[in-house]
C-alpha cells in the first residue's frame, strides 16, 4: 500500500493525558498537512510542513499541540494535557506540492476519544 | 464569512438517478482550486474531482461532474446515474492561491443516501 497511512487508527485516552499520533506520507510527497474534523463538520486545517519545516499552524493549535516532521518523511502530532474538546478525528494528508493542482491525499484518520 | 457554503444537510435519492449536490464559494483571489471529496463511514477522504478557476470547461471524472458558474461562484457535483455505494458524505473544498500552504477550506458536507 502506498497511500497514506496514519497509527493509530483509534485511540481513547483520559483527561489530561499525553497521546501522539503518526503520519507516513506518500514517499515522494515533500508536502504534509494535519487537519482535525469534528462530529458533522468538515476538516479544519491544522498544520503544514514543506519538507521538514512547520510553515503554517492554524489559531486553532493551541500551546498544547505540538508537530515535527524530523526527517522531512513521516510526522508526528503531539497533544499534551487532552481536554475532551480534543475529541475529534485528526486527519494528515500529503501532496507534491507542485502546479496548480496539488491535489492532496488523505490517509484515513485517527479518531481520539478523551473520557 | 463561510468561504464554502453545503447548503444540503442530507439528500435521498433513488438509485440509478442523477444527482446534484450545491457548493457555493467566496474568494477574492483570481487564482483557485475547488475539489469535492467523498468520506464513507470508514472515515478516509476520497478525491473525487478538481475545477481550477482558469479552467475553461467543467472538470469530469467518470460519473462525476462538476457545474462550475464561475460568476455565480459555485461548483455543484453531479453523480449521474446513482449507486448504492454512493452514499456517503460528500464535502466541497477550496484551495486559494498559488502560493504558501495551499491548504484547503472545507464545507460542512452532505450526507448522501442512496435508496434501492
Amino acid at each position: 500500500d502506498t497511500g497514506v497511512s496514519q497509527d493509530p487508527r483509534h485511540k481513547i485516552t483520559k483527561r489530561g493525558q499525553n497521546v501522539t499520533f503518526r503520519c507516513d506520507p506518500i514517499s515522494e510527497h515533500n508536502r504534509l498537512y494535519w487537519y482535525r474534523q469534528t462530529l458533522g463538520q468538515g476538516p479544519e486545517f491544522l498544520t503544514y510542513f514543506q519538507n521538514e519545516a512547520q510553515l503554517e499552524k492554524s489559531r486553532l493549535l493551541s500551546d498544547r499541540f505540538s508537530a515535527e516532521r524530523p526527517k522531512g518523511s513521516f510526522s508526528t502530532l503531539e497533544i499534551q494535557r487532552t481536554e475532551q474538546g480534543d475529541s475529534a478525528m485528526y486527519l494528515c494528508a500529503s501532496s507534491l506540492g507542485t502546479g496548480f493542482y496539488n491535489e492532496q491525499f488523505f490517509g484515513p484518520g485517527t479518531r481520539l476519544t478523551v473520557l | 464569512a463561510q468561504k464554502i457554503t453545503q447548503t444540503q444537510p442530507g439528500m435521498f435519492v433513488q438509485e440509478k438517478e442523477a444527482v446534484t449536490l450545491d457548493c457555493t464559494y467566496d474568494t477574492s483571489d483570481p487564482s483557485y482550486g475547488l475539489f469535492w471529496y467523498k468520506q464513507p463511514s470508514s472515515g478516509e477522504m476520497i478525491f473525487l474531482i478538481y475545477q481550477g478557476s482558469y479552467d475553461q470547461q467543467n472538470a469530469t471524472e467518470g460519473r462525476y461532474s462538476l457545474n462550475f458558474q464561475k460568476a455565480r461562484k459555485s461548483a455543484n457535483l453531479v453523480i449521474s446515474a446513482s449507486q448504492l455505494g454512493d452514499s456517503a458524505m460528500y464535502f466541497c473544498a477550496m484551495r486559494e492561491g498559488l502560493q504558501g500552504a495551499q491548504k484547503l477550506v472545507f464545507g460542512q458536507g452532505t450526507r448522501l443516501t442512496i435508496n434501492p
